[in-house]
């Protein structure tokens, strides 16, 4: 049984460009949330999608969007990217009400 | 954005001492989840509490839900090597059908063999 997997591993890119990472939930899981984690930091709720909709949005931009795909896969996408960007992102996937999963994670670097 | 106070923020012990880490909050939690992360990995989840009070064992980890909701703590007995790592804690809160997971500052654990 498949986990929450993430796609690409690491990614650079240079400020100004635009961003889109992907992430496939665990088998059973209809809801998938993203997460930001600064080095040293604890995870930074980014939004959650259920029924391909945003349910719900953390403290971030509008520069963060995302997509959810009728097989409840994800994008994120990030755009105008900033040094400050620069995380690990994580995907996590759940059913509506139950516990969340982490992926392992995409190590984004903005020069 | 909003995290979770966690403590002590980093600690070293011995192969065998035992742990223990908490978590304070303002707000109240449906749920406090405790979770484990390696390095270049993500979060994986080792102790989930539903209620206030419970009390809560997976092998040699124990966590409680502290009774004002507000709070937990976890413990680890008898450390080994590959305890190693970052130890989250997690408040779920489940509003308008949906949960949201605000996690705590971390505790960076080194065992020293």
């Amino acid at each position: 049984d498949a986990g929450v997997t993430q796609s690409p591993t690491h990614l650079i890119k240079t400020r100004g460009q635009q961003v889109t990472l992907r992430c496939s939930p665990k088998s059973g899981h209809d809801t998938v949330s993203w997460y930001q984690q600064a080095l040293g930091q604890g995870p930074q709720f980014i939004f959650q999608y259920y029924e391909e909709e945003e349910r719900q949005r953390g403290n971030f931009p509008d520069r963060f969007s995302g997509h959810q795909f009728p097989n409840y896969s994800s994008e994120l996408n990030v755009n105008a990217l900033l040094l400050g960007d620069s995380a690990l992102y994580l995907c996590a996937s759940s059913s509506i009400k139950g516990l969340i999963h982490f992926g392992p994670g995409t190590r984004l670097t903005v020069l | 954005g909003q995290q979770l106070n966690q403590s002590p923020q980093s600690m070293f012990i011995q192969e065998g001492e035992d742990v223990s880490m908490n978590c304070t909050s303002s707000s109240i939690f449906n749920t406090w989840l405790w979770y484990k992360q390696d390095p270049g990995e993500g979060p994986v989840l080792l102790i989930a509490l539903y209620k206030a009070g419970e009390l809560t064992s997976n092998g040699r980890l124990t966590a409680q839900f502290g009774i004002t909701r507000k709070d937990s703590f976890l413990n680890i007995s008898a450390s080994i090597p590959s305890d190693v790592g970052i130890y989250f804690c997690a408040g779920q809160l489940t509003s308008g059908g949906y949960q949201k997971v605000t996690f705590g500052t971390g505790t960076k654990l080194q065992v020293i063999p």
